[in-house]
C-alpha cells in the first residue's frame, strides 16, 4: 500500500527555521517524483515544487523559488520542505504528493500545518 | 508567472450539469487535470491529460480541451460532488506547474 506520511504540525516564530518531511512508502521511491503543495487558510492550492528522489533533480515554481528548498533522503525514502526564516505569511496547510507516470499527484500526505506567529 | 483562470464558484441543482471552466496560455500544448477537494481531505484527481478518467471516479466526471481552455464537467450533479475543484497544468517549458485559482462547486 502507498503511503505519504507527514511529520506533526508545527508552530514557530517569524525568522526561525523549520524542516517538515514526507516519508514514502509502499513503492519505489526513487522511481516516482514528490511535490510539495501549499494551501493558505481558507485559500486555493499552490504548486510549491517537485522533487525527483533518485537523482535529486528538483524544479521550483517562480513563485517559491529562493524561498524554500526540496530535499530528498532515498536511504529513508523521505522528502523534505525546508525554511530558513519563516515569516507570518508562510502559516499554511503543507501537503507532499507522488506524481505517477500520468503525470498527476495520485498519493497525496495527510497535511503538516505550519503555524507562524509572534 | 504562468497562470490558470477559473470562475470563483458555480451552482447547480442536483441532477443538472456543472461545466468549470479553465484557461491558460500553454493549455493548447499542455495537458490539464482537474483535482476535487473537500473540507479537510487530501485533493484527489478527477481526470487526467484533457479528458482520462481515473479508475474509480464516476462516469459522470469528464474533460474537454478547446484552444486555450479546458472544461471538466460533471453530468447528473450530486450532492456528494459538492467541493472545490482545481485545474493543474505546466508552463510552456514543463518545469513549473500550477494550479488554478479553484472553482466552488455548490450543490443548491
Amino acid at each position: 500500500e502507498v503511503q505519504l506520511v507527514q511529520s506533526g504540525a508545527e508552530v514557530k516564530k517569524p525568522g526561525e527555521s523549520l524542516k517538515i518531511s514526507c516519508k514514502g512508502s509502499g513503492y519505489r521511491f526513487t522511481n516516482y517524483w514528490i511535490g510539495w503543495v501549499r494551501q493558505m487558510p481558507g485559500k486555493g492550492l499552490e504548486w510549491m515544487g517537485i522533487i525527483y528522489p533518485g537523482d535529486s533533480d528538483t524544479k521550483y515554481s517562480p513563485s517559491f523559488q529562493g524561498q524554500v528548498t526540496i530535499s530528498a533522503d532515498k536511504s529513508i525514502t523521505t522528502a523534505y520542505l525546508q525554511w530558513s526564516s519563516l515569516k507570518a505569511s508562510d502559516t499554511a496547510m503543507y501537503y507532499c504528493a507522488r506524481r505517477n507516470e500520468y503525470a498527476y499527484f495520485d498519493f497525496w500526505g495527510q497535511g503538516t500545518l505550519v503555524t507562524v506567529s509572534s | 508567472s504562468y497562470e490558470l483562470t477559473q470562475p470563483r464558484s458555480v451552482s447547480v441543482s442536483p441532477g443538472q450539469t456543472a461545466r468549470i471552466p479553465c484557461s491558460g496560455d500553454t493549455l493548447p500544448k499542455q495537458y490539464a487535470y482537474w483535482y476535487q477537494q473537500k473540507p479537510g481531505q487530501a485533493p484527489v484527481v478527477v481526470i487526467y491529460k484533457d479528458s482520462e478518467r481515473p479508475s474509480g471516479i464516476p462516469e459522470r466526471f469528464s474533460g474537454s480541451s478547446s484552444g486555450t481552455t479546458v472544461t471538466l464537467t460533471i453530468s447528473g450533479v450530486q450532492a456528494e460532488d459538492e467541493a472545490d475543484y482545481y485545474c493543474q497544468s505546466a508552463d510552456s517549458s514543463d518545469t513549473s506547474w500550477v494550479f488554478g485559482g479553484g472553482t466552488k462547486l455548490t450543490v443548491l
